[in-house]
């Protein structure tokens, strides 16, 4: 039961913004948005997370839909070391588990 | 501050053999989770811990599979008589459970590979 959808892969180039999208049409009220990346040979990272309002931090910004069911994670400008699988997840807040679904993945072209 | 903590790195081990995976969290987290990834493949939920306790084990892939935690920190994952398709990363990540919205830390995996 996979609760978000996002592409298999897409590519990019460096230096340049990256958009990627995900679609959760079923999501609660109690859901967050989380974006977790994968690079090669490690652990998951966080990268960011919103409820409702669009986020911004020093990794990447996160612009959420206004009826909620889509979000994109927005990446400014685009490194080799983007290069990654990018996991979009729904966090209830009422449940602590985190399920990953398979993500986009990233390429980075020079 | 010390990152999670995961080990041995890598495991290789004979079918049928028992094996037991460590992983030590960031200290203070109270939430614990372990997931398997198999080569090419997406994260798999196993089992996780708020404290000392699994509420959800669903995961698990067999009876062979168990897990526990002791005095809220270090959590052991242990498989039984091992097999051939149990060949994967073996991924830790502890979080801060007050925060329900807290991001969660990842060790670096432990690589098991039965042969």
């Amino acid at each position: 039961d996979a609760k978000t959808t996002q592409p298999n892969s897409m590519e990019s180039n460096e230096e340049e913004p990256v958009h990627l999208p995900c679609n959760h049409s079923t999501i609660s009220g109690t859901d967050y948005i989380h974006w977790y990346r994968q690079l090669p040979s490690q652990g998951p990272e966080y990268v960011i997370h919103g409820l409702t309002s669009n986020v911004n931090n020093r990794m990447a910004s996160l612009a959420i839909a206004e009826d909620r069911k889509s979000s994109t994670l927005i990446l400014h400008r685009a490194t080799l070391r983007d290069a990654a699988v990018y996991y979009c997840i729904l966090r209830d807040v009422n449940d602590d588990k985190i399920i990953f679904g398979k993500g986009t993945r990233l390429h980075i072209l020079p | 501050g010390a990152g999670v903590s995961q080990s041995p790195s890598n495991k290789v081990t004979e079918k049928g053999k028992d094996v037991e995976l460590r992983c030590d969290p960031i200290s203070g987290h109270t939430a614990l989770y372990w997931y398997r990834q198999s080569l090419g493949q997406g994260l798999e939920f196993l089992i996780y811990f708020q404290g000392n306790s699994a509420p959800d084990k669903s995961g698990l892939p067999s009876d062979r599979f168990s897990a526990e935690r002791t005095g809220g920190s270090v959590s052991t994952l242990t498989i039984q008589r091992t097999q051939q398709e149990d060949s994967a990363v073996y991924l830790c990540a502890s979080s801060f459970l007050r925060r329900r919205t807290a991001e969660a830390f990842f060790g670096q995996g432990t690589r098991l590979t039965v042969v």
